[in-house]
């Protein structure tokens, strides 16, 4: 069964650093999703992407985060300079949105950061 | 921000009981959805209701919306060891309201223990 692929699962950095998160999505999925989640909450969305465009990135603190899916199909998370508040599970999802409904997202397993 | 609020935060049962966790939210919405999530792994798609919905069944679990309450519940019945989790609602926005397409807002989920 086809599954989105993260890496790393663990990441461990010291504040100031900067870090980098990878995620494939399920092949033939045009919508991306990266989340974050903090313990003992449920995912809040940072980005969305349709193929390689940004959908919505409303909630991404553009100072020190970027997110790119440069041929519309894997993508990069990237944080810089990181913050101790930014300890989270990083999540990735993909969908096969098409017009005129909505899908599942299916998740990836997550990077799990913490920021010493 | 998170437009569902599950209720219980916490439940805990004794294997073979039902557990039913509760779902509200605030706008409207064009379908709702239930994960699963596994302790530090990513979220399962576990069930979708449609807004001109008012149950679905999917094996052992039984989904419920009320539109007009804005508010959804799920019951898992003849609970297993296995179903411990957390159990988060998600809405995707009524693509008329202004909001964005194809996105799911989370709650904070309902940690649920199954006791064997």
């Amino acid at each position: 069964e086809a599954e989105v692929a993260q890496s790393p699962r663990y990441k461990i950095t010291e504040k100031s650093q900067a870090v980098a998160f990878w995620c494939d999505p399920i092949s033939g999925h045009a919508t991306l999703y990266w989340y974050r989640q903090i313990l003992g909450q449920g995912p809040e969305l940072l980005v969305q992407f349709q193929d390689e465009s940004v959908v919505d990135d409303s909630q991404l603190p553009k100072d020190r985060f970027s997110a790119e899916r440069l041929k519309g199909v894997d993508s990069t998370l990237k944080i810089q300079p990181a913050e101790l508040g930014d300890s989270a599970m990083y999540l990735c999802a993909s969908s096969g949105t098409s017009g005129g409904d909505s899908y599942e997202q299916y998740f990836g397993p997550g990077t799990r950061l913490t920021v010493t | 921000s998170q437009q569902g609020e599950e209720d219980p935060q916490a439940l805990s049962i004794q294997e073979g009981e039902n557990a039913t966790m509760n779902c509200s939210y605030k706008t409207s919405i064009n379908n709702l959805q239930w994960y699963r999530q596994n302790s530090g792994r990513g979220l399962v798609h576990l069930i979708l209701i449609r807004s001109n919905e008012r149950e679905k069944h999917s094996g052992r679990l039984r989904v419920t919306l009320d539109t007009s309450k804005k508010s959804s519940s799920l019951l898992i019945t003849a609970s297993r060891a296995a179903d411990t989790a957390s159990y988060f609602c998600a809405t995707d926005a009524d693509p008329y309201s202004g909001a964005g397409s194809y996105q799911l807002t989370f709650g904070k989920g309902t940690k649920l223990s199954v006791i064997p």
